[in-house]
């Protein structure tokens, strides 16, 4: 059984473009995130849910925007795709009060033309 | 605010000890995380620190200092397929919530 699971795993799409990467854990964890790892292999986050409110948000610009219909799912939307969004993203979901590690979805690998 | 150091790039060859450093500052710390990745593949969970200390698991060990915000990764016995990403993380507790704030990560090349 799949933990962490984010779709599409590839995504090529012209600039202008709007996109949407869907996440899903089957964890019962409570607080899932969005992040940006780039060329240079940097992991940055973008975005912290925790029973469905947005409780972290760095500077990331207002084209992106997270959804979280329930607990178990947190979808990222991209408005107006510029090339420099060109990345891989990832989803991962937590128990923020635990000790224990956060998990990992495969990743989504979006490239912008 | 954040703040995690760790060396860009590391080599060591077959069946070596290898000693990965990380440094971090932060203001709201309730644990310290490594991740593995190799490339095109997700972070996979190494080992996790909270209290100060040496915690081991086969070949793997991490060390935590809080007073001198101070981890290291020790891998023991080095295999070509440690060949990867190490990445410090820290999970940080703020008023807002839980963070796990992530190193720019030390890429390790073992060669025979």
């Amino acid at each position: 059984d799949t933990a962490v699971s984010q779709t599409p795993k590839y995504l090529v799409t012209q600039m202008g473009n709007d996109k949407s990467i869907k996440c899903e854990q089957n964890l019962g964890h409570d607080t899932m995130y969005w992040y940006k790892q780039d060329s240079k292999k940097f992991l940055k986050i973008m975005f912290s849910y925790n029973n469905k409110e947005l409780i972290i948000n760095e500077t990331v610009p207002n084209r992106f925007s997270p959804k979280s219909p329930d607990k178990a799912h947190l979808n990222l939307h991209i408005n107006s795709l510029e090339l420099g969004d060109s990345a891989v993203y990832f989803c991962a979901s937590s128990q923020e009060d635990s000790n224990t590690e956060a998990f990992f979805g495969q990743g989504t690998r979006l490239t912008v033309v | 605010g954040q703040n995690i150091d760790q060396p860009t790039e590391m080599t060591a060859t077959e069946g070596a000890i290898v000693q990965i450093n990380c440094t971090y500052q932060t203001s709201g710390f309730n644990g310290l995380f490594w991740y593995q990745q190799h490339a095109g593949e997700a972070p996979t969970f190494l080992s996790y620190n909270v209290l100060d200390g040496l915690e081991e698991k086969g070949r793997f060990s991490s060390f935590l200092s809080r007073s001198k915000g101070y981890s290291y990764l020790l891998l023991k016995e080095l295999q070509m397929k440690d060949s990867a990403s190490y990445l410090c993380a820290v999970r940080d507790r703020s008023q807002a919530g839980t963070a796990l704030i992530f190193g720019k990560g030390t890429t390790l090349s073992v060669s025979s």
